[in-house]
Protein backbone atom coordinates (compact mmCIF):
# COMPACT_ATOMS: atom_id res chain seq x y z
CA UNK A 1 0.00 0.00 0.00
CA UNK A 2 1.72 3.22 -1.23
CA UNK A 3 2.19 5.44 1.92
CA UNK A 4 2.99 8.67 -0.23
CA UNK A 5 1.61 8.91 -3.70
CA UNK A 6 2.19 11.32 -6.57
CA UNK A 7 -0.72 10.73 -9.15
CA UNK A 8 0.53 12.90 -11.88
CA UNK A 9 3.86 11.56 -13.90
CA UNK A 10 4.99 14.45 -15.68
CA UNK A 11 4.00 18.14 -15.82
CA UNK A 12 5.35 20.90 -18.74
CA UNK A 13 5.09 24.17 -17.82
CA UNK A 14 6.33 26.96 -20.15
CA UNK A 15 9.29 29.38 -18.58
CA UNK A 16 8.22 32.00 -16.15
CA UNK A 17 5.34 30.40 -15.09
CA UNK A 18 4.07 29.06 -12.24
CA UNK A 19 5.18 25.04 -11.61
CA UNK A 20 3.01 23.33 -8.88
CA UNK A 21 3.63 19.68 -8.13
CA UNK A 22 1.18 17.73 -6.00
CA UNK A 23 1.68 14.64 -3.42
CA UNK A 24 -0.46 12.84 -1.23
CA UNK A 25 0.19 10.77 1.52
CA UNK A 26 -1.76 8.29 4.23
CA UNK A 27 0.53 8.00 7.20
CA UNK A 28 -0.34 10.40 10.01
CA UNK A 29 2.59 9.97 11.75
CA UNK A 30 4.76 11.41 9.46
CA UNK A 31 7.03 14.22 10.80
CA UNK A 32 9.09 15.48 7.89
CA UNK A 33 7.81 16.23 4.41
CA UNK A 34 10.76 16.36 1.67
CA UNK A 35 11.35 17.39 -2.10
CA UNK A 36 14.12 15.84 -4.14
CA UNK A 37 14.80 16.91 -7.35
CA UNK A 38 16.36 14.11 -9.17
CA UNK A 39 18.66 14.96 -12.64
CA UNK A 40 19.42 11.99 -15.07
CA UNK A 41 22.62 9.91 -14.10
CA UNK A 42 22.84 11.67 -10.88
CA UNK A 43 21.78 11.22 -7.30
CA UNK A 44 18.36 12.95 -5.46
CA UNK A 45 19.06 16.41 -3.88
CA UNK A 46 17.48 17.64 -1.45
CA UNK A 47 15.27 21.00 -2.22
CA UNK A 48 13.15 22.17 0.56
CA UNK A 49 11.19 20.22 3.34
CA UNK A 50 8.29 21.59 6.14
CA UNK A 51 7.92 19.99 9.32
CA UNK A 52 4.84 18.44 10.42
CA UNK A 53 3.75 21.11 12.58
CA UNK A 54 3.93 24.16 9.81
CA UNK A 55 1.52 24.48 7.11
CA UNK A 56 4.22 26.25 4.91
CA UNK A 57 8.39 26.70 4.22
CA UNK A 58 9.16 29.13 2.01
CA UNK A 59 12.89 29.36 -0.03
CA UNK A 60 13.72 31.31 -2.75
CA UNK A 61 11.21 30.38 -5.86
CA UNK A 62 10.31 27.19 -3.74
CA UNK A 63 7.80 26.78 -1.43
CA UNK A 64 5.76 24.12 -0.17
CA UNK A 65 2.43 23.73 1.36
CA UNK A 66 1.30 21.42 3.81
CA UNK A 67 -2.49 20.58 4.57
CA UNK A 68 -2.56 18.02 7.67
CA UNK A 69 -6.45 17.85 7.39
CA UNK A 70 -6.10 16.42 3.95
CA UNK A 71 -2.82 14.47 3.59
CA UNK A 72 -1.51 16.51 1.24
CA UNK A 73 1.50 18.92 0.17
CA UNK A 74 2.06 20.66 -3.01
CA UNK A 75 5.68 22.14 -4.35
CA UNK A 76 5.58 25.80 -5.85
CA UNK A 77 7.81 26.81 -8.21
CA UNK A 78 8.03 30.45 -9.58
CA UNK A 79 9.01 31.42 -11.90
CA UNK A 80 9.78 27.86 -13.52
CA UNK A 81 13.07 27.90 -15.18
CA UNK A 82 14.10 25.45 -17.80
CA UNK A 83 16.94 24.55 -15.22
CA UNK A 84 13.84 23.21 -13.45
CA UNK A 85 13.14 19.92 -15.47
CA UNK A 86 13.81 17.11 -13.64
CA UNK A 87 12.02 13.84 -11.88
CA UNK A 88 10.63 15.63 -8.72
CA UNK A 89 10.28 13.04 -5.77
CA UNK A 90 8.13 13.76 -2.79
CA UNK A 91 9.23 11.80 0.63
CA UNK A 92 7.98 11.38 4.21
CA UNK A 93 9.59 10.84 6.99
CA UNK A 94 8.84 8.23 10.22
CA UNK A 95 11.38 7.22 12.57
CA UNK A 96 14.67 8.70 10.46
CA UNK A 97 13.62 6.85 7.27
CA UNK A 98 11.88 7.97 4.25
CA UNK A 99 8.85 6.94 2.21
CA UNK A 100 9.31 8.17 -1.63
CA UNK A 101 6.43 9.20 -3.90
CA UNK A 102 7.17 7.33 -8.00
CA UNK A 103 8.26 10.74 -8.73
CA UNK A 104 7.17 13.27 -11.41
CA UNK A 105 8.89 14.55 -14.51
CA UNK A 106 8.56 18.17 -14.42
CA UNK A 107 9.84 20.10 -17.45
CA UNK A 108 10.08 23.83 -18.44
CA UNK A 109 9.72 24.70 -22.11
CA UNK A 110 11.64 27.82 -22.85
CA UNK B 1 35.01 16.50 -3.45
CA UNK B 2 32.00 14.51 -3.58
CA UNK B 3 30.75 13.72 -0.02
CA UNK B 4 28.70 10.61 -0.78
CA UNK B 5 30.40 7.98 -3.07
CA UNK B 6 29.47 5.02 -4.14
CA UNK B 7 31.57 2.29 -6.31
CA UNK B 8 31.19 1.21 -8.68
CA UNK B 9 29.02 3.39 -10.81
CA UNK B 10 27.89 0.95 -13.50
CA UNK B 11 27.89 -2.92 -13.00
CA UNK B 12 27.25 -5.90 -15.48
CA UNK B 13 26.83 -9.04 -14.03
CA UNK B 14 25.62 -12.62 -14.57
CA UNK B 15 22.77 -14.48 -12.58
CA UNK B 16 23.81 -16.17 -9.22
CA UNK B 17 27.19 -14.26 -9.24
CA UNK B 18 27.96 -12.11 -5.42
CA UNK B 19 28.08 -8.67 -6.12
CA UNK B 20 29.28 -6.05 -3.27
CA UNK B 21 28.19 -2.36 -4.09
CA UNK B 22 30.61 0.26 -1.52
CA UNK B 23 29.58 3.47 0.12
CA UNK B 24 31.59 6.17 1.47
CA UNK B 25 30.62 9.35 3.12
CA UNK B 26 33.03 12.23 4.44
CA UNK B 27 29.82 14.15 6.19
CA UNK B 28 30.33 12.67 9.48
CA UNK B 29 26.65 11.38 9.57
CA UNK B 30 25.88 8.45 12.06
CA UNK B 31 23.30 7.11 10.02
CA UNK B 32 23.42 5.52 6.46
CA UNK B 33 20.77 4.20 3.91
CA UNK B 34 20.90 1.44 0.75
CA UNK B 35 17.77 2.20 -1.73
CA UNK B 36 16.52 0.88 -4.71
CA UNK B 37 15.22 2.95 -7.62
CA UNK B 38 12.90 1.14 -10.76
CA UNK B 39 11.45 2.62 -13.03
CA UNK B 40 8.02 3.81 -12.31
CA UNK B 41 8.34 2.69 -8.31
CA UNK B 42 10.26 5.69 -6.67
CA UNK B 43 13.00 4.81 -4.43
CA UNK B 44 12.89 2.01 -1.93
CA UNK B 45 14.69 1.15 1.61
CA UNK B 46 16.20 -1.87 1.44
CA UNK B 47 18.80 -1.33 4.53
CA UNK B 48 19.82 1.27 7.34
CA UNK B 49 22.44 1.61 10.08
CA UNK B 50 22.06 3.93 12.54
CA UNK B 51 25.49 3.54 13.64
CA UNK B 52 28.29 0.88 12.98
CA UNK B 53 26.41 -1.74 15.59
CA UNK B 54 23.22 -1.01 14.28
CA UNK B 55 21.60 -2.79 11.07
CA UNK B 56 18.35 -2.77 10.31
CA UNK B 57 16.11 -4.37 7.55
CA UNK B 58 13.77 -2.14 5.11
CA UNK B 59 10.90 -2.24 2.97
CA UNK B 60 12.65 -5.01 0.31
CA UNK B 61 15.62 -6.23 2.10
CA UNK B 62 15.40 -10.04 0.90
CA UNK B 63 18.35 -11.45 -1.29
CA UNK B 64 20.43 -8.24 0.20
CA UNK B 65 22.98 -8.27 2.79
CA UNK B 66 24.87 -5.21 4.59
CA UNK B 67 27.98 -4.63 6.23
CA UNK B 68 29.14 -1.24 8.03
CA UNK B 69 32.37 -1.46 8.34
CA UNK B 70 32.96 1.85 9.79
CA UNK B 71 30.70 5.20 10.29
CA UNK B 72 31.77 5.96 7.55
CA UNK B 73 31.80 2.83 4.72
CA UNK B 74 28.15 0.91 4.54
CA UNK B 75 28.27 -2.46 1.97
CA UNK B 76 25.77 -3.77 0.25
CA UNK B 77 25.69 -7.41 -1.11
CA UNK B 78 24.17 -9.42 -3.38
CA UNK B 79 24.73 -13.21 -1.93
CA UNK B 80 23.15 -14.40 -5.24
CA UNK B 81 22.19 -11.81 -8.28
CA UNK B 82 18.76 -12.55 -9.99
CA UNK B 83 17.56 -10.16 -13.43
CA UNK B 84 15.16 -8.24 -11.37
CA UNK B 85 17.86 -7.15 -8.70
CA UNK B 86 18.54 -5.06 -12.08
CA UNK B 87 18.37 -1.43 -10.81
CA UNK B 88 19.43 2.00 -10.11
CA UNK B 89 20.72 1.75 -6.17
CA UNK B 90 21.43 5.02 -4.23
CA UNK B 91 23.44 4.86 -0.90
CA UNK B 92 22.00 7.94 1.34
CA UNK B 93 23.30 9.73 4.89
CA UNK B 94 21.16 11.29 7.96
CA UNK B 95 21.71 12.96 11.05
CA UNK B 96 20.45 13.63 14.21
CA UNK B 97 19.32 16.82 14.50
CA UNK B 98 19.59 18.06 10.87
CA UNK B 99 17.73 21.39 10.38
CA UNK B 100 15.33 19.79 7.71
CA UNK B 101 15.15 16.16 8.21
CA UNK B 102 16.90 15.46 4.71
CA UNK B 103 19.19 12.56 3.97
CA UNK B 104 21.95 12.68 1.36
CA UNK B 105 22.40 10.76 -1.84
CA UNK B 106 25.25 9.50 -3.75
CA UNK B 107 25.37 9.31 -7.65
CA UNK B 108 24.06 5.41 -7.62
CA UNK B 109 25.41 2.43 -9.20
CA UNK B 110 23.88 0.98 -12.24
CA UNK B 111 23.34 -2.75 -11.66
CA UNK B 112 22.26 -5.09 -14.84
CA UNK B 113 21.57 -8.66 -14.11
CA UNK B 114 21.69 -11.02 -17.19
Amino acid sequence: DQQVKQNSPSLSVQEGRISILNCDYTNSMFDYFLWYKKYPAEGPTFLISISSIKDKNEDGRFTVFLNKSAKHLSLHIVPSQPGDSAVYFCAARRSEKLVFGKGMKLTVNP
Amino acid sequence: DADVTQTPRNRITKTGKRIMLECSQTKGHDRMYWYRQDPGLGLRLIYYSFDVKDINKGEISDGYSVSRQAQAKFSLSLESAIPNQTALYFCATGGLGLEFGEQFFGPGTRLTVL
